[in-house]
């Protein structure tokens, strides 16, 4: 079952915009991961957030989470074309396993 | 090496036939992962081995079978599978089993069911 509801489900922009897509989750976590996927292959790490931290960083990527609302963003900054791919949450709550949420499918038009 | 290698990347089997899935990596990862993933949906877990013992199995049909042979390797055996189980297969590996850790996803098996 899905654990994560991500929205937008498509997002559209032009190169060097920024791109903003959130998720939420129902169940408290230990940790949330934000995967890439280009073309329906393999899924790439981008980040990992523990349940107590707020923000992080990586190159042109922003995270933040918010247990409070059960909610967490993921923000790239000046996207490039081959930022272009689905972008999906996934949350750790039993400390096992990760439950991917639905995803967001992102083109970044030249 | 940082890598997940799956073999094949794509299959087409028909429903008697047996057919299995490979999946190796060599970064001394000791948790190992199988995802179905359908098209435009996430990926959904199947099973997790962790120190090459079975840990979880998301109640999934015996027509798929999980075998580790070793801590590189990951085997998924197929045998009677049905239409619907046409699916892109994902298979991943992480440092540990409980932890904050990230996986590491192979590129993963195209099948078709015929």
């Amino acid at each position: 079952s899905q654990q994560g509801e991500e929205d937008p489900q498509a997002l559209s922009i032009q190169e060097g915009e920024n791109a903003t897509m959130n998720c939420s989750y129902k169940t408290s976590i230990n940790n949330l991961q934000w995967y890439r996927q280009n073309s329906g292959r393999g899924l790439v790490h981008l980040i990992l957030i523990r349940s107590n931290e707020r923000e992080k960083h990586s190159g042109r990527l922003r995270v933040t989470l918010d247990t409070s609302k059960k909610s967490s963003s993921l923000l790239i900054t000046a996207s490039r074309a081959a930022d272009t791919a689905s972008y999906f949450c996934a949350t750790d709550t039993t400390g096992n396993k990760l439950t991917f949420g639905g995803g967001t499918r992102v083109l970044v038009k030249p | 090496d940082t890598e997940v290698t799956q073999t094949p990347k794509h299959l087409v089997m028909g429903m008697t036939n047996k057919k299995s899935l490979k999946c190796e990596q060599h970064m001394g990862h000791r948790a190992m992962y199988w995802y179905k993933q359908k098209a435009k949906k996430p990926p959904e877990l199947m099973f997790v081995y962790s120190y090459e013992k079975l840990s979880i199995n998301e109640s999934v049909p015996s027509r798929f079978s999980p075998e580790c042979p070793n801590s590189s390797l990951l085997n998924l055996h197929l045998h009677a599978l049905q239409p619907e189980d046409s699916a892109l297969y994902l298979c991943a590996s992480s440092q540990a089993f409980s932890g904050p850790y990230g996986y590491t996803f192979g590129s993963g098996t195209r099948l078709t069911v015929v």
